[in-house]
């Protein structure tokens, strides 16, 4: 699986839009994008996933690039609930192949 | 309530014995998971089973089995526990393949081996 690259750590305003980025400059083209995201001493929870169009739910919204190569997770109204750790990975859908989670990138909501 | 039981929740060990993890799901998922969360390290996959019967090596293995008699159980034991496997543990299962079917997590298993 591609390996992707995201901040160590961001900031946002509670109200504001929180938008995490994500690289993954080699992914494959039948590898997807997943979004998890651990809030402290919690077991991770998944939020969205996507192939190329942009997917939106009721968490959150994902904005993959044209290319493929990086994509943005969008919290549209971030809460002082939303601080937590956010965890960007590249999967092949095909199988049952595991996900390999990376360090991701810790959200601090800020009142 | 539907979903993960991981037990125990909390264990003191001490080096050199032998300690099993277990965890329980009730959805009927094919696919499950041991990962293992370390400061700075992020979360590591040690074992999965994509199936009963079935078990295979992630990133991080050395040190830990793992069995799948039936759907619902997937213990990992650390036969002769060392400091270095002191962690939080966290089970995970999930039921489609493809790109579907996201992970569920239990609330993890922290472990600490003097």
């Amino acid at each position: 699986d591609a390996k992707t690259t995201q901040p160590t750590s961001m900031d946002c305003a509670e109200g504001r839009a929180a938008n995490l980025p994500c690289n993954h400059s080699t992914i494959s083209g039948n590898e997807y994008v997943y979004w998890y995201r651990q809030i402290h001493s919690q077991g991770p929870q998944y939020i969205i996933h996507g192939l190329k169009n942009n997917e939106t739910n009721e968490m959150a919204s994902l904005i993959i690039t044209e290319d493929r190569k990086s994509s943005t997770l969008i919290l549209p109204h971030a809460t002082l609930r939303d601080t937590a750790v956010y965890y960007c990975i590249v999967r092949v859908a095909v199988g049952n192949t595991p996900l390999v989670f990376g360090k991701g990138t810790r959200l601090s909501v800020i009142a | 309530i539907a979903g993960i039981t991981q037990a125990p929740t909390s264990q003191i060990l001490a080096a050199g014995r032998r300690m099993t993890l277990r965890c329980t799901q009730d959805m009927r998922h094919n696919a499950m998971y041991w990962y293992r969360q370390d400061l700075g390290l992020g979360l590591r996959l040690i074992h999965y089973s994509n199936t009963a019967g079935t078990t295979g090596k992630g990133e991080v293995p050395d040190g830990y089995s793992v069995s799948r008699a039936n759907t619902d159980d997937f213990p990992l034991t650390l036969a002769s526990a060392v400091p270095s496997q002191t962690s939080v543990y966290f089970c995970a299962s999930r039921k489609d393949q493809g790109a579907g079917g996201e992970l569920f997590f239990g609330e993890g298993s922290r472990l600490t081996v003097l």
